[in-house]
């Protein structure tokens, strides 16, 4: 069974602040995404990685950053907090090749 | 550009009641794979099916049937005798090659509420 966790399910931050959500999987995956999922826009990509340390933009990559140190792990950064990043995050894996893409249960930060 | 329309924001049926969700795409792609997930209030998002573009049969599992009509672009999902677990929301998507990673892009959902 493949396996996409996210290291918490509610995360409540100060404006500033350098928030880091962390995503792990344990199928070997190649790549791996980052999406936020807003009332009415649906999943929209933020950045995503076919390799450790590759990585490429999305649709709306600012104000985040990423890092893929391993192939199992790849973690979203918000530098620094704004109320326009409070949204649920979800992160999914997928084989190279594949489209098919496998999600991790998500994390809805709030940012205040 | 790729896009996916979920015209359907919310729907609201009666348990038993046939409820079809409608998805409509656009690619300048000739091979291309279409997605139906759902998010159940549980958050994650479970993968349904994937079609490809050369295969315009209709495919049925249980409750649960996709008609893909090339012609028009759309890809939607009936779900028969409806059942209050199917409420979730649900997600049409569409594969985009970017030469690095294999990308979907995603509708805005449709929430499908099943009462009794």
């Amino acid at each position: 069974d493949v396996k996409v966790t996210q290291s918490s399910r509610y995360l409540v931050k100060r404006t500033g602040e350098k928030v880091f959500l962390e995503c792990v999987q344990d199928m070997d995956h190649e790549n791996m995404f980052w999406y936020r999922q807003d009332p009415g826009l649906g999943l929209r990509l933020i950045y995503f990685s076919y390799d450790v340390k590759m990585k490429e933009k999305g649709d709306i990559p600012e104000g985040y950053s990423v890092s893929r140190e391993k192939k199992e792990r790849f973690s979203l950064i918000l530098e620094s907090a704004s109320t326009n990043q409070t949204s649920m995050y979800l992160c999914a894996s997928s084989y190279v090749d594949s489209y098919e893409q496998y999600f991790g249960p998500g994390t809805r930060l709030t940012v205040t | 550009a790729q896009k996916v329309t979920q015209a359907q924001t919310e729907i609201s049926v009666v348990e038993k009641e046939d409820v079809t969700l409608d998805c409509v795409y656009e690619t300048r792609d000739t091979t291309y794979y279409l997605f139906w997930y759902k998010q159940p209030p549980s958050g994650e998002l479970v993968f349904l099916i994937r079609r490809n573009s050369f295969d315009e049969q209709n495919e049925i599992s249980g409750r649960y049937s996709w008609n893909f009509q090339k012609s028009t672009s759309s890809f939607n999902f009936t779900i028969t005798a409806s059942q209050v677990v199917d409420s979730a929301v649900y997600f049409c998507a569409l594969s985009e090659e970017t030469g690095t990673a294999s990308k979907l892009t995603f509708g805005t959902g449709t929430r499908l509420q099943v009462t009794l």
